[in-house]
This record gives structure tokens, sequence and C-alpha cells, in this order.
């Protein structure tokens, strides 16, 4: 049963980057129909997609945070990662990585696993 | 980009009801659309994929239904553990609803 956890700083300063981790077990990163995401949500809000990588390396990005995000993998730590720079108050949040299982032959796809998630706060 | 609108926003319903949520797209989705559940303090979890599709070993009380712009969940006896906040979401450039937080009456 594949599971993923988030890691890194619970507090960053404001203008600084947010840099976060998901460890992958279970399962190869690299393996199967899937890519890999991060979500955050704001506290009592909704949820909000960051962006999501294929093991290969190619990423797609919210456009609303694309200027300021950088998603990563490493494959041979069967790991993920997530950087926004610039952060202010508004990135305060819980962030989730999770699995998206996606159908080859449609494109369809879905967010299949996810991390317990991991509150991250900005503030000085 | 593709806003995502459920409705209602929050529902009271009693154990035994049968309740749907609605979710709205701004333009087509297809069936590019997915539903989950959260519970307080803990992530997300999914129930329909590909607007009918039940996730494996989701109780079967859970349909899902729609294409295009209208998508309906529905649960067809409520039971005490499906008091939670549902989301859709659309997987054509990934945008979730608001949320529909369903409270015991």
């Amino acid at each position: 049963q594949v599971q993923l956890q988030e890691s890194g700083p619970g507090l960053v300063k404001p203008s600084q980057t947010l840099s976060l981790t998901c460890t992958v077990s279970g399962d190869s990163i690299s393996s199967g129909s899937y890519y890999w995401s991060w979500i955050r949500q704001p506290a009592g809000k909704g949820l909000e997609w960051i962006g999501r990588i294929f093991s290969i390396g190619s990423t797609n990005y919210n456009p609303s945070l694309k200027s300021r995000v950088t998603i990563s993998v490493d494959t041979s730590k069967n790991q993920f990662s997530l950087n926004l720079t610039s952060v202010t108050a508004a990135d305060t949040a819980i962030y989730y990585c999770a699995r998206v299982r996606y159908d080859v032959l449609t494109g369809r796809n879905w967010f299949d696993r996810w991390g317990q998630g991991t509150l991250v706060a900005v503030s000085s | 980009d593709i806003q995502m609108t459920q409705s209602p926003s929050s529902l009271s319903a009693s154990v035994g009801d049968r309740v749907t949520i609605t979710c709205r797209a701004s333009q087509s989705v297809s069936s590019y659309l997915n539903w989950y559940q959260q519970k307080p303090g803990k992530a997300p979890t999914l129930l329909i994929y590909a607007a009918s599709t039940l996730e494996s070993g989701v109780p079967s009380r859970f349909s899902g239904s729609g294409s295009g712009t209208d998508f309906t969940l529905t649960i067809s006896s409520l039971q005490p553990e499906d008091f939670a906040t549902y989301y859709c979401q659309q997987s054509y450039t990934t945008t979730f609803g608001q949320g529909t937080k369903l409270e015991i009456k």
C-alpha cells in the first residue's frame, strides 16, 4: 500500500522560500500510470492545486502560482519536492502531497492517495 | 480558468436520509470530474472518479452522475461516518469546488 509523507519547516519568514519534500513508500515513484502533485488548504478553506510532476521531470503548475513554484523529483530517493518563493501570510496553509492516477487512453486523472498534510505558517 | 461551483455550501441531514450535492463547471469538462470526502483534521479521500466510477473500497451508497457541466454526488442512506465536507474537482485543468459541509440535523 503506497504511502506519502510530507516533511519540511513548519514556519517560514515572509519573502523567503517555502520548501517541502514528499517521501513515497510502498511503491516506486517511477512506476505505473501516475504523476505526483502538491495541493494546499488554508485553515477553514477549500483545496487549491499547486502543481504536478511526472517521474521523468515534466511539470504543470497552477497559473496563479506558476511564477513562484518549482516542483522537482528525485527518483533515487523516491521523493518529490515543492519550492514556493517570496511567500506571504496568504501562503499559510496545510500542504498535501498526493499521487495522481491517470488513464492513458482518456487523460482522465484523479488524486487517489494523499499524505497526511503538513501545516506551514508564514510569519516573522 | 474553469470554475467549479458546488451547491449547497452546507447541508443538514439525518442518518438514513438521501442526500444530493451538485457541482457545476463554468465550461464543459466532459466526465473529467472527481469527488472527495474530507473529515476534520484529515486529508481528503477519493470517492468517485470519472464522474461515476466508485473508487475501490468506497461503500455503494455513494454514487456520482453527470457529464459536461452538471454533476451530482448522491448518498443513498446517510450513515454517521458520512458527516464530512465533500469536494468536487475537475481534472481537465485541475480546480476544486468550494466544498459542501454535510452536518447532522
